[in-house]
């Protein structure tokens, strides 16, 4: 079966400071996958999404970037991090059908 | 423009009640739409989803929703709510195709009262 793995759970950076945050998916092969923000009273945000490796796509221009330098591997990053960075970030992937699966999430907290 | 609308922001009801959270949707084509819960600090798990075909879906914890293409509705609805039901829960719609991408519901909060 297939499965998601994202970290770190939980992360405390100041402004300023670099970040990454991974996600790989075992068990399935050239999945589409997505980076999700959810902030405070705002639902869920697509950010990025990806169909297969190098290639990305952005929904909203912001502070972040996103990466995918494996088939199975989506990594978020930013080189500055800023206070609205804040969130909890979902990543999620979908292969074939039409149902999207989501990880158990990262919280970023910027200081 | 595609959106989801969950018009109630928190709902309360009382344990062993019956529920129904409300989603209304504005999509171009045939949707495909999804409930999705969320507990405290978790990721998203997938209740139920809607593609073709029947109407009325049934999901995962005795949840199940119905399809209204006139309303452009897709509520979610349980006989008899449990204190484990608390939960955030977000309607989403998507159309499918290569992104495959997901527009979200600004989700309710589910609290359950003993």
């Amino acid at each position: 079966s297939q499965t998601i793995h994202q970290w770190p759970a939980t992360l405390v950076q100041p402004v300023g400071s670099p970040l990454s945050l991974e996600c790989t998916v075992e068990g399935t092969s050239n999945p589409n996958l997505y980076w999700y923000r959810q902030a405070a009273g705002r639902g869920l945000q697509l950010l990025f999404y990806s169909v297969g490796i190098g290639q990305i796509s952005s929904e909203v221009p912001q502070n972040l970037s996103a990466s995918r330098p494996q088939d199975r591997q989506f990594i978020l990053s930013s080189k500055k991090l800023l206070l609205s960075d804040s969130g909890f970030y979902l990543c999620a992937w979908k292969r074939g059908g039409n149902t999207i699966y989501f990880g158990e999430g990262s919280w970023l907290t910027v200081v | 423009a595609q959106s989801v609308t969950q018009p109630d922001i928190h709902i309360t009801v009382s344990e062993g009640a019956s529920l129904e959270l409300r989603c209304n949707y504005s999509y171009g084509a045939t949707p495909y739409l999804f409930w999705y819960v969320q507990s405290p600090g978790q990721g998203l798990q997938l209740l139920l989803k809607y593609f073709s075909g029947d109407t009325l879906v049934q999901g995962i914890k005795g949840f199940e929703a119905e399809f209204k293409r006139s309303q452009s509705s897709f509520n979610l609805r349980k006989p008899s709510v449990h204190w484990s039901d608390a939960a955030e829960y977000y309607c989403a719609v998507g159309g499918g195709g290569s992104q495959g991408n997901l527009i979200f519901g600004k989700g309710t909060k589910l609290s359950v009262k003993p």
